[in-house]
């Protein structure tokens, strides 16, 4: 039972253009969000977070939204550019379980010049 | 510093043969997670140490598979016999736990097999 959903599998931006990467959850309980970004033969890296206990996270170029009434969190880059090129996995954690991951499928992204 | 640290990186068997992979955490991370990457998949737990401890090893096969972080600090995974279905990239994480953070991952060992 995939308790993260990633719905789309990819997403094609032009270069300077805005990317949303959208993320649904179904479990309640999580209470801890995070977007992780993979290049091909490695592994995930940590790229933004975001607590319940807020609505927008933002660090440069990357915002989470995080909407708990609709159980959506987004991903939002601008300018997009194409070393953004890669496979955005969102996770959610428990906090008081001892923060495992409960990844979605991913979306692979592709930022055209 | 330097990452979490896998190998091999890749390894092809033939079913019914064991593997083993193992995995380096960064330095004073005492949590340590395996997880299992499926084609096309996100990565799913298999396993959560706290130092020396599994804590969560729910999503184990444990029929055929086995883990251990000898003096909390190294890790490995071992499958015993491998099955085609095994074939997939598994991933090792470590953490510094007690607080919320986020997991350093590492690049990861593709096992194929035939």
């Amino acid at each position: 039972d995939q308790q993260v959903k990633q719905n789309s599998p990819s997403l094609s931006v032009q270069e300077g253009r805005i990317s949303i990467l959208n993320c649904d959850y179904t479990n309640s309980m999580f209470d801890y969000f995070l977007w992780y970004k993979k290049y091909p033969a490695e592994g995930p890296t940590f790229l933004i977070s975001i607590s319940s206990i807020k609505d927008k996270n933002e660090d440069g170029r990357f915002t989470v939204f995080l909407n708990k009434s609709a159980k959506h969190l987004s991903l939002h880059i601008v300018p997009s550019q194409p070393g953004d090129s890669a496979v955005y996995f969102c996770a959610a954690s428990v906090t008081n379980s001892g923060y495992a991951l409960n990844f979605g499928k991913g979306t692979s992204l592709l930022v055209t010049p | 510093e330097a990452g979490v640290v896998q190998s091999p990186r890749y390894k092809i068997i033939e079913k019914k043969q064991p593997v083993a992979f193992w995995c380096n955490p960064i330095s004073g991370h005492n949590t340590l997670y395996w997880y299992l990457q499926n084609l096309g998949q996100g990565p799913e737990l298999l396993i959560r140490y706290e130092n020396e401890e599994a804590v969560d090893d729910s999503q184990l096969p444990k029929d055929r598979f086995s883990a251990e972080r000898l003096k909390g600090v190294d890790s490995t995974l071992k499958i015993q016999p491998a099955e085609l279905g095994d074939s997939a990239v598994y991933l090792c994480a470590s953490s510094f736990g007690g607080s919320i953070d986020t997991q350093y991952f590492g690049p990861g060992t593709r096992l194929t097999v035939l």
